[in-house]
């Protein structure tokens, strides 16, 4: 079974950047598939950050893209988001999640809620 | 940017069939993705490739996918269907989500 978990501070101040991690067991990340980040601001919808794909590319929402960066450790078999300079428009529940293109998102993390404030 | 449109809600009466439409531009010619939210929870796919179920989801969780509008229908709709509805495609390597429809059943 497929298991993700996200960590990292649940508070972050405006203009720093966010980093989240996210351990994924019960499958290899080298071995297949997208790996990607989803967030939700409280009471809002579902936006896609990014996404990893095995073979090494990354992919970027364009609207985040400057901000951005995705990476994986084989090593540890754990996915990375570092978006820098966040305001509050940035709080939100970060959800890491893999993705079984063109088969759905299949896998989701618990989800871990990250505020913007001073 | 390529948007999915949902309408923001749709009710329902239990047993009676609830559809919940996401429309785009040529949607039909992508695959579409329909997920499941409850309150604090995460997301679960109910649908993938635009009618096939993941094992576990229920039968009365279909869609379909033509021209700009893909569409999840639940058939004999349950309390426990409430929930807020996404839809979800993928453009040009990048994952588009829909806005979200709540669904109610009353």
């Amino acid at each position: 079974q497929v298991q993700l978990q996200e960590s990292g501070p649940g508070l972050v101040k405006p203009s720093e950047t966010l980093s989240l991690t996210c351990a994924v067991s019960g499958y290899s990340i080298s071995s297949g598939y997208y790996w990607g980040w989803i967030r939700q601001p409280p009471g809002k919808g579902l936006e896609w950050i990014g996404s990893f794909y095995h073979s090494g590319s990354t992919y970027y929402n364009p609207s985040l893209k400057s901000r951005v960066t995705i990476s994986v450790d084989t090593s540890k078999n754990q996915l990375s988001l570092k978006l820098s300079s966040v305001t509050a428009s940035d709080t939100a529940v970060y959800y890491c999640a893999r993705e079984a293109r063109p088969q759905g998102i299949d896998y989701w993390g618990q989800g871990t809620l990250v505020t913007v404030s001073s | 940017s390529y948007e999915l449109t949902q309408p923001p809600s749709v009710s329902v009466s239990p047993g009676q069939t609830a559809s919940i439409t996401c429309s785009g531009d040529k949607l039909g010619d992508k695959y579409a993705c329909w997920y499941q939210q409850k309150p604090g929870q995460s997301p679960v796919l109910v649908i993938y490739q635009d009618n096939k179920r993941p094992s576990g989801i229920p039968e009365r969780f279909s869609g379909s996918n033509s021209g700009n509008t893909a569409t999840l229908t639940i058939s004999g709709t349950q309390a426990m269907d409430e929930a807020d509805y996404y839809c979800q495609a993928w453009v040009s390597s990048t994952v588009v989500f829909g806005g979200g429809t709540k669904l109610t059943v009353l």
